[in-house]
């Protein structure tokens, strides 16, 4: 079973409106929660990163949330635009070099 | 700089059929891995390597193979392909744990 459990599958969002998705795990050793970024046809790439010292991390128009005591985590995407349409996977991982992944949710910005 | 390639791009097997990924990272990453890709079920880690020498199993790992030839390449072979592998299979390289992972375009692979 998928050890990152995220939510919603789908969304969408009018341009200039906000998107949020949820990420929640239960393997409390996972130290680094990135979020990937994914268009059609192309791999995923890293988009922002957060460990869990913090409870938020911003960059430009992406915040990540970090709620450590519940075990959750979720990205904010604000002022959204028709070039974030694409399909959001939110992943964590520790010292054992693994690396789990979400089921991904797609993003459609309507303009 | 080409980051991780992936080949085949695209892929049609019969069942039963073997055939083997081909993964190459020019970026001197330790660790390598492979992931597919279904609809609903996001990335699922098949196989991993820490470091060259190495492998170990991730979730999904039934009805595969891998060989890590080198710091560079990592391989997955498909021993006798069935439809339940249709998938998109991604490669991808880190350097240690805890950094970026990047990835490679992916291999679209259709077992009729």
């Amino acid at each position: 079973q998928q050890q990152v459990k995220q939510s919603p599958q789908s969304l969408i969002v009018q341009k200039g409106g906000i998107s949020i998705i949820n990420c929640a795990y239960e393997n409390t050793a996972f130290d680094y929660f990135p979020w990937y970024q994914q268009f059609p046809g192309k791999g995923p790439a890293l988009l922002i990163a957060i460990r869990p010292d913090v409870s938020e991390k911003k960059e430009g128009r992406f915040t990540i949330s970090f709620n450590k005591s519940a075990k959750q985590f979720s990205l904010h995407i604000m002022d959204s635009q028709p070039g974030d349409s694409a399909t959001y996977f939110c992943a964590a991982s520790w010292g054992d070099y693994k690396l789990s992944f979400g089921a991904g949710t797609t993003v459609t910005v309507r303009a | 700089n080409a980051g991780v390639t992936q080949t085949p791009k695209f892929q049609v097997l019969k069942t039963g059929q073997s055939m083997t990924l081909q993964c190459a990272q020019d970026m001197n990453h330790n660790s390598m891995y492979w992931y597919r890709q279904d609809p609903g079920m996001g990335l699922r880690l098949i196989y991993y390597s820490a470091s060259e020498g190495t492998t170990d199993k991730g979730e999904v790992p039934n009805g595969y193979n891998v060989s890590r030839l080198n710091k560079r390449e990592f391989s997955l072979r498909l021993e006798s392909a069935a439809p339940s592998q249709t998938s998109v299979y991604f490669c991808a390289s880190r350097d240690r744990p805890n950094t970026e992972a990047f990835f490679g375009q992916g291999t679209r692979l259709t077992v009729v």
